[in-house]
């Protein structure tokens, strides 16, 4: 079964920081992996996804995710955070022979200050 | 906005209640999707319907049951309420069942379980 951790529970940053959330999966077969948004009293938005092709895959909002194989990692950056940034940040996998049910981290929550 | 809809936003009710959360998909999407979101376990799917059949269990209690009618809405039951099932409960949609199909997320029904 597919299992998708989040090391990074609460980060912590000020304006025009540099940002990278962690993302590890553990799945033997090929994937496809997201990273999902949530604002403040908001659903989940699709950030940006990765299904084949190059492993650097850029999103809205100026995100952008690196999918490393060998490391079974798809690390979530952003070069400058804006206090708009607060949020909770999912990272999400399903298999590509599977049903399109995602699998996801436990989150992690992002506080920017001002 | 995603086009997800969730009614009602929110629910209390007392241990061995039984409550149903309605969720209306995106426009012309032919699968819907249970997630529940709490502290301690964070987003765990729970069932998947496809153009009214169930396609994929998660997660999902003997308890709770889901239904995908003609028109698409589907409806999440859960009975016999326990403390433990208080939580934010997630719907879905997306347009088919293949693992590139993004899923929509609504905006959640928060049950508060007394």
């Amino acid at each position: 079964a597919q299992s998708v951790s989040q090391h990074n529970h609460h980060v912590i940053l000020s304006e025009a920081a540099s940002l990278e959330l962690g993302c590890n999966y553990s799945y033997g077969g090929t994937v496809n992996l997201f990273w999902y948004v949530q604002y403040p009293g908001q659903h989940l938005q699709l950030l940006l996804k990765y299904f084949s092709g190059d492993p650097l895959v850029k999103g809205i909002k100026g995100f952008e995710a690196e999918f490393i194989k060998s490391k079974f990692s798809f690390n979530l950056r952003k070069p400058s955070v804006q206090w708009s940034d607060t949020a909770e940040y999912f990272c999400a996998v399903n298999a590509l022979s599977g049903a399109n049910n995602l699998f996801f981290g436990t989150g992690t929550r992002l506080t920017v200050i001002p | 906005d995603s086009g997800v809809t969730q009614t009602p936003k929110h629910l209390i009710t007392a241990t061995g209640q039984r409550v149903t959360l309605r969720c209306s998909p995106r426009s012309g999407d032919l699968s819907v999707y249970w997630y529940q979101q709490s502290l301690d376990q964070g987003l765990q799917f729970l069932i998947q319907y496809y153009n009214g059949e169930e396609r994929a269990k998660g997660n999902i209690l003997e308890r709770f049951s889901a239904q995908q009618f003609p028109d698409l809405h589907s409806e999440l039951n859960l009975s016999s309420l326990e403390l433990g099932d208080s939580a934010l409960y997630f719907c879905a949609s997306s347009d088919g069942t293949g693992s590139n199909s993004p899923l929509h997320f609504g905006n959640g029904t928060r049950l508060t379980v007394t």
